[in-house]
């Protein structure tokens, strides 16, 4: 499978618990979005990387959560002492070129479900 | 105020309809612009771009109005098959000068025999 693959694909925690997302983006791709999705919601941007450089967080990332890119290849996401409102799909996604103009150049992966309990 | 609104829905409608959605974006800056298709607890997928011009791919029509900021999916001769959510889409550059996308809350549309 050559796409973008997220692992687990579903998850449930005990509230407080910490829980983390991986994402193996297309290999040749060097940048890499965080989006999650709630429902009833479009995703919702959270952060990004080019290489291993997270360059844009958004405001939606509390200090509770944490994205890495060590190697500029795979990228985990940590959600520390979850809350109930941290239930949602984790959308990774993954582009070749900062140029998302024509559309087909950022591929999403599956999602990972976060059910917190 | 969300950077990009869309009718919310859902919008239940019978095979053969024709239905139209529509969708505003406030940034002036934005880009780019597309409609993605999701399907329940799904991934979204790229469903087309929409240019100024206005743009057709079989039943699907796109329209951008920039002077409105307004953006419109027209789908006729609705299937079955049809029934997703639609998310309305635009980039957004980061202060880094690089792109991202920006996504409405999606409509929901439901084709019914």
């Amino acid at each position: 499978d050559t796409g973008v693959s997220q692992d687990p694909r579903h998850k449930i925690t005990k509230r407080g618990q910490n829980v983390t997302f991986r994402c193996d983006p297309i290999s040749e791709h060097n940048r890499l979005y965080w989006y999650r999705q709630t429902l009833g919601q479009g995703p919702e941007f959270l952060t990004y990387f080019q290489n291993e450089a997270q360059l844009e967080k958004s405001r939606l990332l509390s200090d509770r959560f944490s994205a890495e890119r060590p190697k500029g290849s795979f990228s985990t996401l940590e959600i520390q002492r979850t809350e109930q409102g941290d239930s949602a799909m984790y959308l990774c996604a993954s582009s070749l070129g900062a140029d998302l103009s024509s559309g087909n150049t950022i591929y999403f992966g599956e999602g990972s479900w976060l059910t917190v309990v | 105020r969300k950077e990009v609104e869309q009718d919310p829905g859902p919008f239940n409608v019978p095979e053969g309809a024709t239905v139209a959605f529509n969708c505003t974006y406030s940034n002036s800056a934005s880009q780019s612009f597309f409609w993605y298709r999701q399907d329940c607890r799904k991934e979204p997928k790229l469903l087309m771009s929409v240019y100024s011009s206005g743009n057709e791919d079989g039943r699907f029509t796109a329209q951008l109005n920039r002077a409105s900021q307004y953006i419109s999916l027209l789908i006729r001769d609705s299937k079955l098959s049809d029934s997703a959510t639609y998310l309305c889409v635009v980039t957004s550059m980061f202060s880094g000068g690089y792109n991202k996308l920006i996504f409405g809350a999606g409509t929901r549309l439901a084709v019914h025999p």
